[in-house]
């Protein structure tokens, strides 16, 4: 069965501008995650979803940087006014419900600001 | 909050060469420990998930152990295959699911 797929697997960006990035998850996966992957810095938590809404968004680092879901299926990742400290790998996973279940990754999304 | 400690950083093995990885955690609650592999470019991949100390779990040539302060990821006989970085997780009751990593072991095995 398809996995989680993320798009697009990479992008360059000039400092300033704005970017999306999407996360299609698991088919039947009510849970969602963002995680950052950073070179020094690990894996971190950005954001969850349980369905359409977020009730943790505590690892979001700014308010340029915000998530949205829709129809308990796809996310987009949306980053304002970007930086270069926004640089990073941004990764995407589902589960089939949120606490102890499984986390399944797709490839990331490797963002690059010039 | 939770934290979560790899060792050694970097890890390299003759092939055939067994060894093991550690994690060591501190968190309120421990509701599940996962052990992920990566490999470069690509994003991480399940291996195991251990819910209670004493717990074992076995995959071809890995097998994850849990105690009530670290966990281990044994490889026996490596092959060069087995190269990636290991990535240990851990998630407590209280953030629905939230995992909280380890800074991971970088693994090589040479022929």
């Amino acid at each position: 069965g398809a996995g989680v797929s993320q798009s697009p697997s990479n992008k360059v960006t000039e400092k300033g501008k704005d970017v999306e990035l999407r996360c299609d998850p698991i088919s039947g996966h009510t849970a969602l995650y963002w995680y950052r992957q950073s070179l020094g810095q690990g894996l971190e938590f950005l954001i969850y979803f349980q369905g359409n809404s977020a009730p943790d968004k505590s690892g979001l680092p700014s308010d340029r940087f915000s998530a949205e879901r829709t129809g308990g299926s796809v996310s987009t990742l949306t980053i304002q006014r970007t930086q270069q400290e926004d640089s990073a790998v941004y990764l995407c996973a589902s589960s089939i419900e949120a606490g102890t279940d499984t986390q399944y990754f797709g490839p990331g999304t490797r963002l690059t600001v010039l | 909050e939770d934290q979560v400690t790899q060792s050694p950083e970097a890890l390299r093995l003759q092939e055939g060469e067994s060894s093991s990885l550690n994690c060591s955690y501190t968190v309120s609650g421990l509701r599940g420990l996962f052990w992920y592999r990566q490999d470069p470019g690509k994003g991480p991949e399940f291996l195991f998930t251990l819910y209670s100390a004493g717990e074992e779990k076995e995959k071809e040539r890995l097998k994850a152990t849990l105690t009530k302060k670290e966990s281990f990821l044994h490889i026996t006989a490596p092959k060069p295959e087995d190269s990636a970085t290991y990535l240990c997780a851990v998630t407590d009751g209280t953030s629905y699911g939230k995992l909280t990593f380890g800074q991971g072991t970088i693994l090589t095995v040479h022929p």
